[in-house]
């Protein structure tokens, strides 16, 4: 199975700063990455498909990148609405895999 | 709008058996794959199994593999998991999830339901 490792674990920043998650795959995925933004208490929601189309709704300030292992999901300006956890998940074949998740703070 | 609702969660014994059940509706069931993805109290998310949209392809996570079912119907727009064998590490909420038609990534989830077991 494909190992998906997502780092930092949490991380806290202020409003306004610019705040990245990255991710890596065990071996290469081409771009078969989607990320999703888990708020307290609540549903799973997709942002990003295919490393770095963004879901429909989905605010602008989110962006993906990357291909092949190394994946990046950027938050250009935080805002208090994005703290959540937030998920990378790989679905180049089943079984399908997610990152273990990075906790976003406001400082 | 693309509703999903789960339902038939609760607390089980382990090496009870417990079905779960998740109804759709705002979208043509029969042309999308679904999954089921569960979520441990205070873990991640992990993937459980998906069923094609025809029902002629099933996958499970090597940890339900043998004990979990999955199967759906679509006249009815409904999609199951029968659940054997459980054990307390299968304690979670399970959600249902539409397949993208894009690739193997999920769409639209369901609000949830919790699965306890313990004795």
């Amino acid at each position: 199975d494909i190992q998906m490792t997502q780092s930092p674990s949490s991380l806290s920043a202020s409003v306004g700063d610019r705040v990245t998650i990255t991710c890596r795959a065990s071996q290469d995925i081409s771009d078969y990455l989607a990320w999703y933004q888990q708020k307290p208490g609540r549903v799973p929601k997709l942002l990003i498909f295919a490393a770095s189309t963004l879901q429909s709704g989905v605010p602008s300030r989110f962006s993906g990148s990357g291909s092949g292992t190394d994946f990046t999901l950027t938050i250009s300006s935080l805002q208090p609405e994005d703290v959540a956890s937030y998920y990378c998940q790989n679905y180049n074949r089943a079984p399908m895999t997610f990152g273990q998740g990075t906790k976003v703070e406001i400082k | 709008q693309v509703q999903l609702v789960e339902s038939g969660g609760g607390v089980v014994q382990p090496g009870r058996s417990l079905t779960l059940s998740c109804a759709a509706s705002g979208f043509t069931f029969s042309n999308f794959p679904i999954h089921w993805v569960r979520q441990a109290p205070g873990k991640g998310l992990e993937w459980v199994a998906l069923i094609s949209y025809d029902g002629t392809n099933k996958y499970y996570a090597d940890s339900v593999k043998g004990r979990f079912t999955i199967s759906r119907d679509n006249s009815r727009k409904t999609l199951y998991l029968q659940m054997n064998s459980l054990r307390v590490e299968d304690t979670a909420v399970y959600f249902c999830a539409r397949g993208a038609v894009a690739g193997l990534y999920f769409d639209y989830w369901g609000q949830g339901t919790l699965v306890t077991v313990s004795s």
